[in-house]
């Protein structure tokens, strides 16, 4: 059976850093495209960054320069280093695989992320 | 605002017909597969149509996807009041770099 994770959130001083960590059962990360999508509160969804089976990654515009996605393989685990966060940051971040056509097959339970003095 | 166009709410009574759209451009849906997904109310989304028409092991008939151009609907018959959720829309964007965008979702309303 398929199963993500997600650890890491909190709430997080703006400008402060924050890693979340995603570990997956039942499949192996490493084979597959994985993605962070976030949801602001009563917000719709906003998808944050893929990894490739590869190791290329992307970024939304948003995030870009200020968060990494990265995996472990041994670990079977994803992760999402953010830094430099603002208040706008703050969302439940969901951790998800993408399957080969494109769509999000399996989703995390997400993990709530505040930004906030 | 979203890159994929939704109207924000839809309604109608159980047993009904509904149907969500959800509209693009030649660099995302007229281009690639869409998929739809469902989150109730304090939950994970949960992939409901995939590949344009396609439906995931457990997903009810009720639940249909289509796609012309650059714009997809999703299609729901036999309303049940537990259909009562957040829809949207997604799929890939080739414009530059690849990422992948959503609708801004539509509020289903079972009267």
């Amino acid at each position: 059976e398929v199963q993500l994770v997600e650890t890491g959130g909190g709430l997080i001083q703006p400008g402060g850093s924050l890693r979340l960590s995603c570990a997956a059962s039942g499949f192996t990360v490493s084979s597959n495209y994985m993605s962070w999508v976030r949801q602001a509160p009563g917000k719709g969804l906003e998808w944050v960054s893929v990894i490739y089976s590869g190791g290329s990654t992307y970024y939304a515009d948003s995030v870009k320069g200020r968060f990494t996605i990265s995996r472990d393989n041994s670990k079977n685990t994803l992760y999402l280093q953010m830094n430099s966060l603002r208040a706008e940051d703050t969302a439940v971040y969901y951790c998800a695989r993408v399957a080969g056509g494109g769509d999000i097959d399996y989703w995390g339970q997400g993990t709530l992320v505040t930004v906030s003095s | 605002q979203s890159v994929l166009t939704q109207p924000p709410s839809v309604s109608a009574a159980p047993g009904q017909k509904v149907t969500i759209s959800c509209s693009g451009s030649s660099s995302n849906i007229g281009n690639n597969y869409v998929s739809w997904y469902q989150q109730l109310p304090g939950t994970a989304p949960k992939l409901l149509i995939y590949e344009n028409n396609k439906r995931p092991s457990g997903i009810p008939d009720r639940f249909s996807g289509s796609k012309s151009g650059t714009s997809a609907t999703l299609g729901i018959t036999g309303l049940q009041t537990g259909d009562e959720a957040d829809y949207y829309c997604g799929t890939w964007d080739s414009s530059l770099s690849p990422y992948v965008v959503f609708g801004g979702g539509t509020k289903l309303t079972v009267l």
